[in-house]
């Protein structure tokens, strides 16, 4: 079926350091999603792309973090300076449309140190 | 508050045995869909389900808008269907909301 991939499985950082998550969203697809998730907890959401722009963020999308998708190419989450509580597995997710199946990539897990 | 609400939390089954799995929603939605999360994290789309009856080989989604619930039934379960059940709801701003999800345990 279709894939959503992500760069890298996992990544270890330095406290105050910047991060880009990287997602290969399925081919033709419109929407793209970010969501956090703690070990053993809920999915929560963060952020929902579209057109270029972002539509929707919740609390959890901090001033430290930003999505784009230049040219096309990866959609991105960056985290810029990262902190202790930001460690998680972030996923990310694609769709084609309005009332469509949502697609996830297998996560990156981020360990803040 | 929570919009989204799974039970049981956790369930152990022998293998064979059946489960029933609940999606309770407190607000209006588009759409209602059912994952399968890995024990490793990934998760796997079962069902796209806005309403009705849908089935896929032992597994079998009914969404009823009107009562505001869904619910994921597996029948014969085997050890390979462990793992954590989420169910996600749409909202008409393409915003989807998940569950706490049901872990499920099934004992050979």
């Amino acid at each position: 079926g279709p894939k959503v991939l992500q760069i890298p499985s996992h990544q270890i950082i330095d406290m105050g350091q910047m991060v880009t998550l990287n997602c290969d969203p399925v081919s033709n697809h419109l929407y793209f999603y970010w969501y956090k998730q703690i070990l053993g907890q809920q999915m929560e959401f963060l952020v929902n792309f579209y057109n270029g722009k972002v539509m929707e963020k919740s609390k959890l999308f901090k001033d430290q973090f930003s999505v784009e998708r230049p040219d096309g190419s990866y959609f991105t989450l960056k985290i810029q300076p990262t902190a202790l509580e930001d460690s998680a597995v972030y996923f990310c997710a694609s769709s084609g449309g309005h009332q469509n199946t949502l697609y996830f990539g297998a996560g990156t897990r981020l360990s803040v140190l | 508050g929570q919009q989204v609400q799974q039970s049981p939390a956790s369930l152990v089954l022998q293998e064979g045995e059946n489960a029933e799995l609940q999606c309770n929603f407190s607000t209006s939605l588009n759409s209602m869909q059912w994952f399968y999360q890995r024990p490793g994290g990934s998760l796997v789309s079962l069902f796209y389900n806005p309403s009705g009856t849908k089935h896929s080989g032992r597994l079998t989604s009914t969404t009823v808008i009107k009562e505001r619930r869904s619910s994921l039934h597996i029948s014969s379960s085997q050890t390979t269907d462990s793992g954590t059940y989420l169910c996600a709801l749409e909202r008409g701003n393409n915003r989807i909301f998940f569950g706490d999800g049901t872990q499920l345990v099934v004992k050979p």
